[in-house]
């Protein structure tokens, strides 16, 4: 009963080509977020989900697209990966609540390795 | 743009000793700051979460402070054991510090 899983867990691939990684949350929670680990084990946001609307749209190419098909599922989409996208890639899933008190609880990540 | 950092970025202690770390952010608006736990090739474990309006909080051997006048919050393990050891993360809402990796010598 994980509450929040990604697929798939390690992902090797050429440069050039195009992968998804998908998520899933069943805490019922209406926000999802999606966070890149760098190799010098920095967490930066990518993009975050209410309720299937993006929120949150930091820079990041647009080679990366988000998407939300339901409350429970937010994937993501990169094309044309390049080098640097090798990356450990967390999603993460909170309930707003307008009072501070939106704990995140992350998955366990999709280690991205692009050759 | 908020910014959060963590000093010092590892710590090394001998077990039984209390552990204090750091976090700074710098924009006093915060929404929330959360401390979390993370392993070697793991994903993030949630310890802590401090609203805006509180000033601390605690779980077992666990008390994390807030002062957002001075954009600090300080995480205190008390009693640590090697099982403490892992990297510390702290977040004010989506912006993360780089960590602060500790060693609990037996």
């Amino acid at each position: 009963d994980t509450a929040v899983s990604q697929t798939p867990k390690y992902l090797v691939t050429q440069m050039g080509n195009d992968k998804s990684i998908k998520c899933e949350q069943n805490l019922g929670h209406d926000t999802m977020y999606w966070y890149k680990q760098d190799s010098k084990k920095f967490l930066k946001i990518m993009f975050s989900y209410n309720n299937k609307e993006l929120i949150i749209n930091e820079t990041v190419p647009n080679r990366f697209s988000p998407k939300s098909p339901d409350k429970a599922h937010l994937n993501l989409h990169i094309n044309s990966l390049e080098l640097g996208d090798s990356a450990v890639y967390f999603c993460a899933s909170s309930q707003a609540t307008g009072r501070g008190l939106e704990t995140q609880y992350f998955g366990p990540g999709t280690r991205l390795l692009v050759l | 743009k908020q910014e959060v950092t963590q000093i010092p970025a590892a710590l090394s202690v001998p077990e039984g000793e209390n552990l204090v770390l750091n976090c700074s952010f710098t924009d006093s608006a915060i929404y929330n700051l959360q401390w979390f736990r993370q392993d070697p090739g793991k994903g993030l474990t949630s310890l802590l979460l401090i609203q805006s309006s509180q000033r601390e909080q605690t779980s077992g051997r666990l008390n994390a402070s807030l002062d957002k006048s001075s954009g600090r919050s300080t995480l205190y393990i008390a009693a640590s054991q090697p099982g403490d050891s892992a990297t510390y993360l702290c977040a004010a809402r989506t912006s993360f510090g780089a960590g602060t990796t500790v060693t609990v010598r037996a």
